[in-house]
């Protein structure tokens, strides 16, 4: 069964270096997502991405936050200048159609120091 | 803005009784889409049952199945039979079904822990 993929699985970085997470979707869906959760508390939209452009963006995505396609099969979230609050599990979703459901990738774990 | 609330933070149940986690959501929308995802140690999001506001009767995958009450927006999961891999975090999630040709997003409730017990 086709399922989203990311990588690493765990990253730790410096606060106020850059990182990039990678999710390869599954492979006919259409509409990507990044979501995070700081650990003890909610899953949190950060964006939606679709026909190569964001659709939504919450709050917490600012200019700190890039998302990009380069490719056609990989979706990647870059933060620019981490901080220690970046620490968090980070998922990517995707779906195929507008009524379809959201799959959710194993996440990365994310630690800034 | 839609929010979802999940007022049970835990939950204790034996193997093989049924045990029931509330979600009551806000919206002022008609149509969407209700989802309980389950999030194990390893911090997975399975999805686990979706329902459709529009359709009335309650969605059921094997041991779970839900009770779904529109006017009243509550979302319950009731598990049948539990197992002990049953233990995990649940979240209850909801998403508008407005098909304005973008993505929708997910909006979540802070989740229920279910312990499974012998």
């Amino acid at each position: 069964e086709p399922e989203v993929t990311q990588t690493p699985s765990h990253q730790v970085t410096q606060m106020g270096q850059e990182v990039i997470l990678r999710c390869v979707p599954i492979s006919n869906h259409l509409y990507f997502y990044w979501y995070r959760q700081i650990l003890g508390q909610k899953v949190e939209f950060l964006v939606s991405f679709y026909n190569n452009e964001i659709s939504e963006k919450s709050e917490i995505f600012d200019d700190q936050f890039s998302v990009e396609r380069p490719d056609g099969s990989n979706f990647t979230l870059k933060i620019r200048s981490t901080k220690l609050e970046d620490s968090a599990m980070y998922f990517c979703a995707s779906r195929r159609g507008v009524t379809d459901t959201q799959y959710f990738g194993p996440g990365t774990r994310l630690t800034v120091l | 803005a839609q929010t979802v609330t999940q007022s049970q933070p835990e939950m204790s149940v034996q193997e093989a009784e049924t045990v029931t986690l509330s979600c009551t959501y806000d919206t002022s929308e008609s149509d969407y889409y209700l989802f309980w995802y389950k999030q194990p140690p390893s911090r997975q999001m399975i999805l686990v049952i979706r329902q459709e506001a529009y359709k009335q009767q309650n969605a059921t995958e094997n041991r779970f199945s839900v009770n779904f009450q529109k006017a009243a927006k509550s979302f319950s999961l009731k598990i049948s039979d539990s197992q002990l891999g049953d233990a995990a975090m649940y979240f209850c999630a909801y998403r508008s079904r407005i098909n304005t040709g973008t993505a929708s997003k997910l909006t979540f409730g802070t989740g229920t822990r279910l312990q499974v017990t012998l």
